[in-house]
């Protein structure tokens, strides 16, 4: 079957334009992830969603970052005001409950470049 | 707060030449331990899922092991193919987001 897909695969922006990232999760699955992988860094969790809600969004790294969920199914992370430091692939995930020790499946990620 | 670190960073090996990466944690409550493997320009692929110490799984010419420290990926005979990056996560608590390691580059040659 299908799984995460993601999209667009490759954004380069100028620093300070607002970009929209975008993720659809394997259908059915009700929790979806936001991850982000920088160079020579692990990947860091930015905000996981349980249906349309965000019980957590201890990752986000600051007001300029925002994610939504509608309908239970695609989410958009939102950037604005990019900035040089924001450039890294993010990555996307899902699981079918979001219960802990389940496998989140992941996407094949949005590379991000900020001029 | 949690910390899982891996090691080594890189590691080349000849094909069929068996090794072992770590993965070693501090973390409260762990609830699951996930092995991934991530190819150049892909998402990370899932592996193995270990719950409790003294648990170990296979899948072909791997093989994860867990105590209540540190996590093995044990590499027997491997192939050029084999070469990725493996990445290490830990779920702790009632959270349910993955806490990962920066991986360990595994190059494999002939």
């Amino acid at each position: 079957g299908a799984g995460v897909s993601q999209s667009p695969s490759n954004k380069v922006t100028e620093k300070g334009k607002d970009v929209e990232l975008r993720c659809d999760p394997i259908s059915g699955h009700t929790a979806l992830y936001w991850y982000r992988q920088s160079l020579g860094q692990g990947l860091e969790f930015l905000i996981y969603f349980q249906g349309n809600s965000a019980p957590d969004k201890s990752g986000l790294p600051s007001d300029r970052f925002s994610a939504e969920r509608t309908g239970g199914s695609v989410s958009t992370l939102t950037i604005q005001r990019t900035q040089q430091e924001d450039s890294a692939v993010y990555l996307c995930a899902s699981s079918g409950s979001g219960k802990y020790q389940e496998t989140q499946y992941f996407g094949p990620g949005t590379r991000l470049l900020v001029l | 707060e949690d910390q899982v670190t891996q090691s080594p960073e890189a590691l080349r090996l000849q094909e069929g030449e068996s090794s072992s990466l770590n993965c070693s944690y501090t973390v409260s409550g762990l609830r699951g331990l996930f092995w991934y493997r991530q190819d150049p320009g892909k998402g990370p692929e899932f592996l193995f899922t270990l719950y409790s110490a003294g648990e170990e799984k296979e899948k072909e010419r791997l093989k994860a092991t867990l105590t209540k420290k540190e996590s093995f990926l044990h590499i027997t005979a491997p192939k050029p193919e084999d070469s990725a990056t493996y990445l290490c996560a830990v779920q702790t608590g009632t959270a349910s987001k993955l806490t990962f390691g920066t991986g360990t580059r595994l190059q494999v040659t002939l």
